[in-house]
């Protein structure tokens, strides 16, 4: 069984930066697309980007100027980094798994616990 | 205006039929896209529900019942969740997904209550 668990700071100061790993057990990091999903307290969900394996990203247009995501096979593990946060940023952030499905069809199957990143002085 | 549009809530009873939208934005049209349904219930991930795109490209997820099913409505460009036989258990915040214009993009969701 796929599991996947997000680890990083809790606590971003406002302009500074947002790490998070999200480390992949029970299966291999080959052959998906791994991505980052958010959602603000009480709100919907937002997808930041996906990476695929090999090391190619796509990133949500609004979020691209700020976002990096990154690979690691070695460790099993990719990352997230945002930079310049401001309070906007505060979320639940999620790792999840995209399934290929045929074509150009892919769905999240897996998905982290989530972590809460709170952006305060 | 926003790509997805869905009701921010929705009340049913318990054995009855729910019917959630996802309205796509006027001049993206519903039958090119495939919608993706997910289910989320409070302190927990989403989870997978199903795809659909048409009668001949749709899939249940894997262990999702069959009350759950998936379908269009191109008279008001809408993704379509058919939720049949409510039980307690459905309440939860719903939401679709589209790939558009090479990105990932969620609808605000909405919110099942069963009572």
């Amino acid at each position: 069984q796929v599991q996947l668990q997000e680890s990083g700071p809790g606590l971003v100061k406002p302009s500074e930066t947002l790490s998070l790993t999200c480390i992949v057990s029970g299966g291999s990091l080959s052959g998906y697309y791994w991505g980052w999903i958010r959602q603000p307290p009480g709100k919907g969900l937002e997808w930041i980007g996906n990476i695929y394996y090999s090391g190619a990203a796509d990133y949500n247009p609004s979020l691209r100027s700020r976002v990096t995501i990154s690979v690691d096979t070695s460790k099993n593990q990719f990352s997230l980094t945002l930079n310049s946060v401001t309070a906007a940023d505060t979320a639940v952030y999620y790792c999840a798994r995209w399934a290929y499905c045929g074509g150009d069809c892919y769905f999240l199957d897996y998905w982290g616990q989530g972590t809460l990143v709170t952006v305060s002085s | 205006q926003a790509v997805l549009t869905q009701p921010s809530s929705l009340s049913a009873s318990p054995g009855a039929s729910a019917s959630l939208t996802c309205t796509l934005r006027s001049g993206i049209n519903v039958d090119t896209y495939r919608i993706y349904w997910y289910q989320q219930k409070p302190g927990s991930p989403p989870q997978y529900l199903l795809r659909y795109k048409s009668d001949s490209d749709k899939q249940q997820g894997s262990g999702v019942p069959s009350r759950f099913s998936g379908s269009k409505d191109a008279s008001t460009n809408a993704g379509i969740l058919l939720i049949s036989g409510l039980q307690s258990d459905d309440e939860a915040d719903y939401y679709c997904l589209i790939r558009h214009s090479d990105a990932w993009v969620f609808g605000g969701g909405t919110k099942l209550t069963v009572l």
